[in-house]
């Protein structure tokens, strides 16, 4: 198993530009998430996914849009990106909301210039 | 609200020293707290829960409701310890929170 899976793992983007980061759980979760790890702000949640079908907003929600695909798929858009976006993204996924260990995906590194 | 405080940005020890990295939390029901680490090119995974009490890579954690902390610890720091770590916070059908996160440096 792969576990979970993120593309790209390095990105650079001019500010305006958009992208889409995919994110991928071959462990059939039913719950994923999109994180962003800055330099002394820890882990920050975007947006998550309960479920299949549902999409919550998290603490940094703002300039950011989410996509539950199918059960696998979770994807983060930057519509118009900004350089206070540039940070690490880490997907992330669990059983259930309810299930405390998270399963995390390599991250991508993502520059807006 | 759920907050969990990690006041420690930076901690460095010598090899062999007792390490302690402080989290501290606020939320008023029953919550259940973990440890999370990010060695260096390696994906963030789970340490250690609260609820199993154990002891993994010499690392242990107690949760003190009293004083609303659950810091981590192991008598004698090694360099392979060097990471980033996170203290988490679960409070059910929410997502985890987790704090700002402690980089240990253990020196040789």
């Amino acid at each position: 198993n792969a576990g979970v899976t993120q593309t790209p793992k390095f990105q650079v983007l001019k500010t305006g530009q958009s992208m889409t980061l995919q994110c991928a759980q071959d462990m059939n979760h039913n719950s994923m998430y999109w994180y962003r790890q800055d330099p002394g702000m820890g882990l920050r949640l975007i947006y998550y996914s309960a479920s299949e079908g549902t999409t919550d907003k998290g603490e940094v929600p703002n300039g950011y849009n989410v996509s539950r695909l199918n059960k696998r798929e979770f994807s983060l858009r930057l519509e118009s990106a900004a350089p206070s976006q540039t940070s690490v993204y880490f997907c992330a996924s669990t059983r259930d909301t309810s299930s405390y260990e998270q399963y995390f995906g390599p991250g991508t590194r993502l520059t807006v210039t | 609200a759920q907050r969990v405080t990690q006041p420690e940005k930076l901690l460095s020890v010598f090899k062999g020293a007792p390490v302690e990295l402080k989290c501290n939390y606020s939320y008023s029901g029953s919550p259940e707290l973990f440890w999370y680490v990010q060695y260096s090119r390696q994906r963030l995974q789970l340490l250690l829960r609260h609820i199993s009490r154990e002891s993994i890579k010499g690392f242990t954690a107690d949760l003190n409701k009293g004083e609303t902390s659950f810091h981590l610890k192991k008598p004698f720091a090694q360099e392979e310890d060097s990471a980033m770590y996170y203290c988490a916070l679960s409070s059910g059908n929410t997502p985890l929170v987790f704090g700002k996160g402690t980089r240990l440096s253990v020196i040789a």
